[in-house]
């Protein structure tokens, strides 16, 4: 079965730092991972999905990641911050032939300080 | 704007009593998934639709039951809720595999139960 694992309970960063929130994936065949964002009391909005393709996958509100293979990785970034960027962010995955089957990581909590 | 819509937002029930949450979507989906959430946690999966088809999670507790009458709406009844049962329950969308693989699911924002 498909996991992901999120290794940073707490992500804190300065309004206007660059940012990262890591995630690493384990799946058998190709991945389709998933970045989500939750502010608090609504559902979970979906900012990117790799495929296939280019490794480095641009979604919504400046966020991007970049697939690593050889590293199982995912990870989400912004260049640039924002205040209104802190929630909580779960990267996911399902596999070829399984989509329905999403598997989330534990999430992590982006704070992001004026 | 087509979208995934839970009522109600906040439901309280009490011990043993059964509730009823429900999900309508607009956006013409045939997968409708049921999650549980609990305290930030990551959503864990109860059972899912595929079309009329009813998938359960090996997991997911007898007292967790769901209906889906038409593709539009989709309904999580707990017979008899324990305090354990408090959390959030999220319902969510994907399009079936017929228009790609790789679909993201689309969520509602989520009914929060109480239990007293």
């Amino acid at each position: 079965a498909q996991s992901v694992a999120q290794p940073e309970d707490q992500v804190n960063v300065a309004e206007g730092n660059p940012l990262t929130v890591k995630c690493t994936y384990s799946v058998s065949g190709n991945p389709y991972l998933f970045w989500y964002v939750q502010y608090p009391n609504r559902g979970l909005q979906f900012l990117l999905k790799y495929i296939t393709g280019d490794n480095l996958v641009k979604g919504s509100y400046g966020f991007e990641a970049e697939f690593n293979k050889s590293q199982t990785s995912f990870h989400l970034k912004k260049p640039s911050a924002l205040v209104s960027d802190s929630a909580l962010y779960f990267c996911a995955v399902t596999r070829r032939g399984n989509n329905n089957d999403m598997r989330f990581g534990a999430g992590t909590r982006l704070t992001v300080k004026p | 704007d087509a979208m995934v819509i839970q009522n109600p937002r906040y439901q309280v029930t009490q011990f043993g009593k059964p509730v009823t949450l429900s999900c309508s979507q607009t956006l013409n989906h045939n997968v409708m998934y049921w999650y549980q959430q609990k305290s930030s946690q990551a959503p864990k999966l109860l059972f899912h639709y595929y079309d009329k088809d009813f998938n359960n999670e090996a997991d997911t507790p007898d007292n967790f039951q769901s209906r889906r009458p038409n593709t539009s709406f989709c309904f999580l009844d707990i017979r008899s809720p324990g305090l354990g049962d408090a959390a959030m329950y999220l319902c969510a969308t994907s399009r079936d595999l017929t228009t790609g693989e790789g679909q993201p699911q689309h969520f509602g924002d989520g009914t929060r139960l109480s239990i007293l």
